[in-house]
């Protein structure tokens, strides 16, 4: 079957610091992977869209710069938060598809900022 | 303006009955799909239904069903006799093919509780 392996599943990072978390695709290839990230009392927001031999693209609000995303591979991405502070914290989801139209999540990685 | 309108935040019922978690969407494309997810404490997103155009994948066997309405761009997740381990946050999901790439934008949720 296909399963997505994110870790960490928990993190904690002192205001000012950076972290990363990493997306590992398995029994299947991940042509995209998607990123997501759930703040308190929020829904799930798209932060960027990462294809294999294509851009990334990264939703309004959400940049590059703040959240850059590796993606070598048909099996793993990684996306960075750098420079964490308060307004990052919360569940960042990964999804992976092998494109079709359903994307398979990891368990997420809970940041919360210190 | 929210693409994906889930109405309801919390919702409870008691072990047994009948649940209908209704969800509205707004798109402008023509090839569209739907979702329904479920959201475990664990952190797990486990896909339940995916509605395509003109079928429907039930990707988790049970008590799952939905009740579509194109027309009204209207999509409720139907669960019935419920369970205690049907307590969790339900989402509602909607995939749109972009020259971006596909984008799946959730609706806010709805919490429910099954009490024995």
């Amino acid at each position: 079957g296909a399963l997505v392996y994110q870790y960490p599943r928990r993190t904690i990072c002192k205001s000012g610091t950076s972290m990363r978390m990493e997306c590992q695709a398995v029994g299947f290839q991940a042509t995209s992977v998607a990123w997501y990230r759930q703040s308190p009392q929020k829904t799930f927001e798209l932060i960027a869209l990462s294809t294999v031999n294509s851009a990334i693209k990264y939703e309004q609000n959400f940049t590059q710069e703040k959240f850059p995303i590796s993606h070598p591979n048909l099996s793993f991405s990684s996306m960075t938060v750098l420079n964490a502070y308060l307004e990052d914290r919360g569940l960042y989801l990964c999804g992976a598809t092998t494109g079709d139209e359903r994307l398979f999540f990891g368990h997420g990685t809970k940041l919360s900022v210190l | 303006a929210q693409k994906v309108i889930q109405v309801w935040s919390t919702t409870s019922r008691q072990e047994g009955e009948k649940l209908t978690l209704d969800c509205s969407y707004k798109t402008s494309q023509v090839l569209y799909h739907l979702f329904w997810y479920k959201h475990l404490l664990s952190g797990e997103m486990v896909l339940l239904i995916r509605q395509m155009p003109s079928t429907i994948a039930i990707e988790r066997s049970g008590r799952y069903s939905v009740v579509f309405q194109k027309s009204r761009k209207s999509i409720s997740l139907v669960i019935s006799t419920l369970q205690p381990d049907d307590s969790g946050k339900y989402f509602c999901a909607l995939w749109e093919p972009n020259s971006a790439g596909n984008k799946l934008t959730f609706g806010i949720g709805t919490r429910v509780l099954v009490r024995p």
